[in-house]
């Protein structure tokens, strides 16, 4: 069966320190990984896939396949970095399941 | 493009009645899924929905249901209310061959 796992419920980070939020995941087959985040009193949306290889305000996510991770990272935080973010995958019937997500909270 | 929208925002409900949930995509997208929101369960995924019909589904009793017109807006029936039905219920669309979900506001319900 299929399982995404975060292990932090929250992830408390100095501003201008690194953060790095786990995320390991179960899948038989290749599956598409994403992160979402949720600012407070907003909708949850995207922030990066890992097929885009991209990195969105200054944080990027690698797939490794061999550790069957897809850890979130930034050099750097912010204030406005503060928010839940969740990993979610997507199984090849398009189902997305997401993780229970990681609290980050950043002091200035 | 306006964005995912979700009716009514705020629900309150007795025990053993039935509610339907509203949920508009966003234009040109054919795919809404349905998920549920609760502090204890986190997300969890309910049904998806592409051109009519349910595509995938969850591992919700059959209380839950739902149908997608061939507007694409989706709605979302829970009958036989119970306490635990209490969360937040999101809508997401998407275009069909993209995992990026577009996800509206949310209906949050409350069962007392």
């Amino acid at each position: 069966a299929q399982r995404v796992t975060q292990p932090e419920k929250l992830l408390s980070v100095f501003k201008g320190a690194p953060v790095e939020l786990k995320c390991n995941y179960s899948y038989s087959g290749s599956p598409e990984l994403f992160w979402y985040v949720q600012y407070s009193r907003q909708r949850l949306q995207l922030l990066l896939r890992h097929i885009s290889r991209e990195s969105i305000k200054g944080f990027t996510a690698d797939l490794n396949k061999g550790e069957t991770s897809f850890h979130l990272k930034k050099p750097f935080a912010q204030e406005e970095d503060s928010a839940m973010y969740y990993c979610a995958l997507m199984d090849s019937w398009g189902k997305l399941q997401f993780g229970a997500g990681t609290q980050v909270v950043v002091t200035p | 493009k306006a964005g995912v929208t979700q009716t009514p925002r705020y629900l309150i409900k007795t025990r053993g009645q039935q509610v339907t949930l509203s949920c508009s995509p966003i234009s040109g997208h054919r795919s809404v899924s349905w998920y549920q929101q609760t502090p204890g369960q986190g997300l969890q995924f309910l049904f998806e929905y592409f051109s009519e019909t349910q595509r995938n589904k969850g591992n919700f009793p059959g209380r839950f249901s739902g149908r997608q017109f061939s507007n694409s807006r989706s709605e979302m029936n829970v009958s036989t209310l119970e306490l635990g039905d209490s969360a937040l219920y999101l809508c997401a669309s998407r275009v069909m061959g993209s995992g990026e979900q577009y996800f509206g506001p949310g209906t949050r319900l409350t069962v007392t």
